[in-house]
């Protein structure tokens, strides 16, 4: 049973291209989470999909935008990078009908460096 | 701003000591999660404490929740170097989970 799996793991860009990170979901999960963790801090809650719908949204801006496609796996944008953006991407799964979709299982993340 | 305030921010001890961390917060929450993380790799859930007061033992880890839902700790007794890694506190928000900054804790055999 394949769990979280997410790709590219690593990335190198410059300020101002954009990038697309992708996630795969564990087997029966229906509900993907995307979180940025900086180096030395935890991770901080981008959006949440479900149903191909983002259904909840942090505290990131506009250019960062997500998609949840038929087969649950889903994809997180993010235009215009900036230095700041460097950081390690994280994709959670969950399941609404279990334990209320709280029990978040984590991919090995996507380390993104912006130049 | 991280919602929940984790401490120590590091930690490093010897193999066979005890030690024990904290999450606190002024929010309330339905519940509240640990997990651990190690280098290159994501978060993975410890536990799940639920009710105000609730301890959980997992092995040689024990965790409590604050009678408030506010707070949370987590003993270990007699670390081992397997130990070492991020432990992160998260709360269940709306729809999600918001994590602390986590504690470093690094256990030298």
């Amino acid at each position: 049973d394949a769990g979280v799996t997410q790709s590219p793991t690593h990335l190198i860009k410059t300020r101002g291209q954009q990038v697309t990170l992708r996630c795969s979901p564990k087997s029966g999960h229906d509900t993907v989470s995307w979180y940025q963790q900086a180096l030395g801090q935890g991770p901080q809650f981008i959006f949440q999909y479900y149903e191909e719908e983002e259904r909840q949204r942090g505290n990131f801006p506009d250019r960062f935008s997500g998609h949840q496609f038929p087969n649950y796996s889903s994809e997180l944008n993010v235009n215009a990078l900036l230095l700041g953006d460097s950081a390690l991407y994280l994709c959670a799964s969950s399941s609404l009908t279990d334990r209320g979709g709280l029990e978040l299982f984590f991919g090995s993340g996507t380390q993104l460096s912006v130049l | 701003t991280q919602l929940l305030e984790q401490s120590p921010q590091f930690l490093s001890i010897q193999e066979g000591e005890n030690l024990t961390v904290y999450c606190n917060s002024s929010s309330v929450f339905s519940s509240l999660q640990w997990y651990r993380q190690e280098p290159g790799e994501g978060p993975v859930l410890l536990v799940t404490v639920v009710t105000g007061g609730e301890v959980k033992k997992l092995k040689r880890l024990t965790f409590q929740f604050g009678d408030a839902r506010k707070d949370s700790s987590l003993h270990i007794t007699a670390a081992q170097p397997g130990d070492t890694g991020l432990y992160l506190c998260a709360g269940a928000g709306n729809n999600d989970m918001r994590f602390g900054a986590g504690t470093r804790l690094t256990v030298k055999p």
